[in-house]
Parts: structure tokens; sequence; C-alpha cells
């Protein structure tokens, strides 16, 4: 089966610019997941979706940044406008059920915003 | 608080040397799970083992074993006889299987990065 798939793999930006990853999870995954890991720290939970649903978006640091999952099928996280803070990778990672913990994860978009 | 400790940050061996990464979790929870992913400098992560809290048997896949002891929270990982493509950073995560919204959420330590030379 394909896996999960993210794309940009890598995007250069200017602070105050938009910049939107995609995720596109495995085939019949409900369960999604964004992580962030800034340089040099852990990988930290932004948000979780079951279906096209917020499960749980607490890890989202502010309203710059806008996730969605039209349909229960692939995912969108938008940042804008982009601050410099907001460099590093961005992982997602899907899941059948929520408590079965049979992740994949992406390769990740490393975001740089200078 | 850090719910997942990773103390080492970088770690450089020789080939064909042991190595032993550490990491401590701390969790209110009685039931949990622990994970071990691999990024290489591909990028992915890669997932290496899940262990849930209810069994604490050490396990031996390859080259590769993890000591989980509930006892003292730590879930080490060693590498026996280092090769250079082992040479990746190594996340611990922890996952709280009892908190409702929550559930299913990774809690990541730093990660350590290690590197083996020829």
């Amino acid at each position: 089966e394909a896996g999960v798939t993210q794309f940009p793999s890598h995007s250069v930006i200017e602070k105050g610019q938009t910049v939107t990853l995609r995720c596109d999870p495995i085939s019949g995954h409900d369960n999604l997941y964004w992580y962030r890991r800034v340089m040099g720290k852990e990988i930290k939970f932004l948000l979780h979706f079951v279906k096209e649903s917020k499960q749980d978006e607490s890890g989202m640091p502010n309203n710059r940044f806008l996730a969605e999952r039209t349909g229960g099928t692939y995912s969108t996280l938008k940042v804008q406008p982009a601050e410099l803070e907001d460099s590093g990778v961005y992982f997602c990672a899907s899941s059948h059920g929520m408590g079965d913990y049979g992740y994949t994860f992406g390769s990740g978009t490393r975001l740089t915003v200078v | 608080a850090q719910k997942v400790t990773q103390a080492q940050t970088e770690i450089s061996v020789v080939e064909k040397e042991d190595v032993t990464l550490d990491c401590v979790y701390e969790t209110r929870d009685t039931t949990y799970y622990l994970f071990w992913y691999k990024q290489p400098p591909s990028g992915e992560l890669v997932f290496l083992i899940r262990r849930n809290s209810f069994d604490e048997q050490n396990e031996i896949s390859g080259r590769y074993s993890w000591n989980f002891q509930k006892s003292t929270s730590s879930f080490n990982f060693t590498i026996t006889a280092s090769q250079v493509v082992d040479s990746a950073v190594y996340f611990c995560a922890l996952s709280e299987a009892s908190r409702g919204s929550t559930l299913g959420r990774l809690y990541f330590g730093r990660g350590t990065q290690l590197t083996v030379w020829p």
C-alpha cells in the first residue's frame, strides 16, 4: 500500500508570506495527525483529525495556523502569515484506529521562513 | 514538564561498538505505549518498536534490543555491533491510552543524534 505522502518536501518562503502543506494519508486511515519539529527540539503534536473532524487541536501554536481535512481524505496545514519561528519540519502521520497505534509517518515538509 | 526525556543529545561511536540510547518517561496513566523511531538523513520517521505498559519483557530484533523497566520509567535502546548505516536521529515517544480526546497523541523526546564512524 502507498504510504503517507507529504508535499512539498521543502519550502522556503519569506516572512509574512503564506504556505500550505499537504498530507495524503494511507487510504482508509480515519486518523490523521500533524506534528512539528523545530530545530534541535522535540517533535511536538499539533492536531489530530478523525475523518474530517478535529479531535484535538490543542497543540496548534496560534491562529496563524489553519488545518483542514476536506471529506476526511487529504489534509492541508496553512500558515498565514508565516513567521521566522515557524521554521521546522512538519510531519504528518495516519492510523486506522485511534487506539491501535499503528502510525505511519510521512517524510515531512521542511519549512524555512527567511 | 516533559513526558519523555532523552538526555543524550549526540553520541558518536566507532563501527562495531555497542551503543545504548537512553529514554526516561513520565506518565500517570497505567496503560500507555512506548515507541522508538529512527530518522535517517533522508528525513522520514521509521517505526522501530512499540511496547505496551503491561509487557515488560525485553525485546531483541537482530542487532537491536530494548530494555523496558517500569520501576525506573525507562525504555532504553541498544544497538549491538553498530554500523555506519545506523547513523540517524533516534526518537523515543510515549502515548497515553486513557486520555479521552488526546488518545493517540504521541509525546516525543528531543531525539539523540547517533553518528557511527567507519
